[in-house]
């Protein structure tokens, strides 16, 4: 199993520009989600699914758009870019059956906005 | 609104130099409570997660406990490759998608020392 595949692992974009995260997973988990990681932050939640067609916001969604078309797929996407969403961004999923289940991360993507 | 406080922020300790890491919560109804390690450039990696208060659970050097309030990962003679952030996440009871997101702390990040 590849657990969560995040790519890409760097980009670079332009204040204004648009671009899409990808995450896939392959551990037939229900329970999708994208955090951000910030240096004195910590991860903070900005959206998650609980299965296709449901996705709904979390701590910090301003700016971000996602949809939840398959089981395997939770795409992030940044409309217009803005210096304030430089960071990096993990994807993150686990079963939905015990609430327990932790939670499985990808290695990231870092995103770098000028 | 739930709330994770790790400390201390940074460790060094010298190789076999046991310690200790903190993590405080405020939680409505605590789920569950997990620690993960995080290396440079990579995604937190899931070590435990404990339920109730007087819960312990052991990894190698490694050993988390919980109480009402707080958690502790006790280090025993720690070698440099345990060297990493350490991130503390709670789980809250709630409604529908909220069960399964996780708030997570700023993390400790401990330096081991040959």
């Amino acid at each position: 199993n590849a657990g969560v595949t995040q790519t890409p692992k760097f980009q670079v974009l332009k204040t204004g520009q648009s671009m899409t995260l990808q995450c896939a997973q392959d551990m037939n988990h229900e329970y999708m989600s994208w955090y951000r990681q910030d240096p004195g932050m910590g991860l903070r939640l900005i959206h998650y699914s609980v299965g296709a067609g449901i996705t709904d916001q979390g701590e910090v969604p301003n700016g971000y758009n996602v949809s939840r078309s398959t089981t395997e797929d939770f795409p992030l996407r940044l409309l217009s870019a803005a210096p304030s969403q430089t960071s990096v961004y993990f994807c993150a999923s686990s079963y939905l059956q015990g609430a327990n289940s932790p939670l499985h991360f990808g290695n990231g993507t870092r995103l770098t906005v000028t | 609104e739930d709330q994770v406080t790790q400390s201390p922020e940074a460790l060094r300790l010298q190789e076999g130099e046991s310690s200790s890491l903190n993590c405080s919560y405020t939680v409505s109804g605590l789920r569950g409570l997990f620690w993960y390690r995080q290396d440079p450039g990579k995604g937190p990696e899931f070590l435990f997660t404990l339920y109730s208060a007087g819960e312990e659970k052991e990894k190698e050097r490694l050993k988390a406990t919980l109480t009402k309030k707080e958690s502790f990962l006790h280090i025993t003679a720690p070698k440099p490759e345990d060297s990493a952030t350490y991130l503390c996440a709670v789980r809250a009871l709630g409604g529908g998608g909220s069960n399964y997101k996780l708030t997570f702390g700023k993390g400790t990040l401990l330096t081991v020392n040959p």
